[in-house]
């Protein structure tokens, strides 16, 4: 099992463009979640999708947007970034329950120039 | 929303010496709290949590302790290594499914 696929590792953006990262899992988990990861601020959530077919605002939501496209995959995308998203997206999945592990993937490092 | 504060951000211990981390959480409805570990450039892992029936768990040598009544939270690592060198986050959940994480403890362990 490959557990949690991210991908692009790295990625490098001009102001203004867009691109979407994208996020897989083989563990059958229904809960899915994107982080960004700043020096000295932890992980602070972004969106997440508590099972199929749902979507919820995280701690820092705007300038993002999020398709959870099937059971295994939950896409980010940025629009129009902008250089206050650089950072590292990570992206993590779990089981239903709150008292379940959630398990990263190895993370998307974006600047934007 | 639920706020974690933790402390230290850094902490340098020499090796065989004990490490604590502390967290504390405002939300009294958290009942979830996992410690993960992040060494440079990989992704978090979980090393140890703890649910908010209980007040101690040990796995061999790290463990966490809980007081609910003080909202606060710990982690011990005893007899320190090189490998425990690392950034370790604490985070709690509550009646959702959202981990709200602290802002984390550079570990270094000195030789």
């Amino acid at each position: 099992n490959a557990g949690v696929t991210q991908t692009p590792k790295f990625q490098v953006l001009k102001t203004g463009q867009s691109m979407t990262l994208q996020c897989a899992q083989d563990m059958n988990h229904n809960s899915m979640y994107w982080y960004r990861q700043d020096p000295g601020m932890g992980l602070r959530l972004i969106y997440y999708s508590a099972s199929e077919g749902t979507t919820d605002k995280g701690e820092v939501p705007n300038g993002y947007n999020v398709s959870r496209l099937n059971k295994r995959e939950f896409s980010l995308r940025l629009e129009s970034a902008a250089p206050s998203q650089t950072s590292v997206y990570f992206c993590a999945s779990s089981e239903l329950g709150n008292s379940n592990e959630q398990f990263f993937g190895p993370g998307t490092r974006l600047t934007v120039l | 929303g639920e706020n974690v504060e933790q402390h230290p951000s850094t902490l340098s211990v020499q090796e065989g010496d004990s490490a604590v981390i502390k967290c504390t959480y405002s939300d009294s409805a958290s009942n979830y709290f996992p410690w993960y570990k992040q060494e440079l450039g990989k992704r978090p892992q979980l090393i140890i949590d703890i649910r908010s029936n209980v007040g101690e768990k040990k796995d061999q040598r790290i463990a966490v302790t809980l007081n609910k009544t003080a909202k606060h939270f710990s982690l011990h690592i005893t007899e320190t290594q090189p490998e425990d060198s690392a950034v370790y986050f604490c985070a709690a959940r509550g009646n959702d499914y959202k981990l709200s994480f602290g802002a984390g403890t550079t570990v270094t362990v000195r030789a």
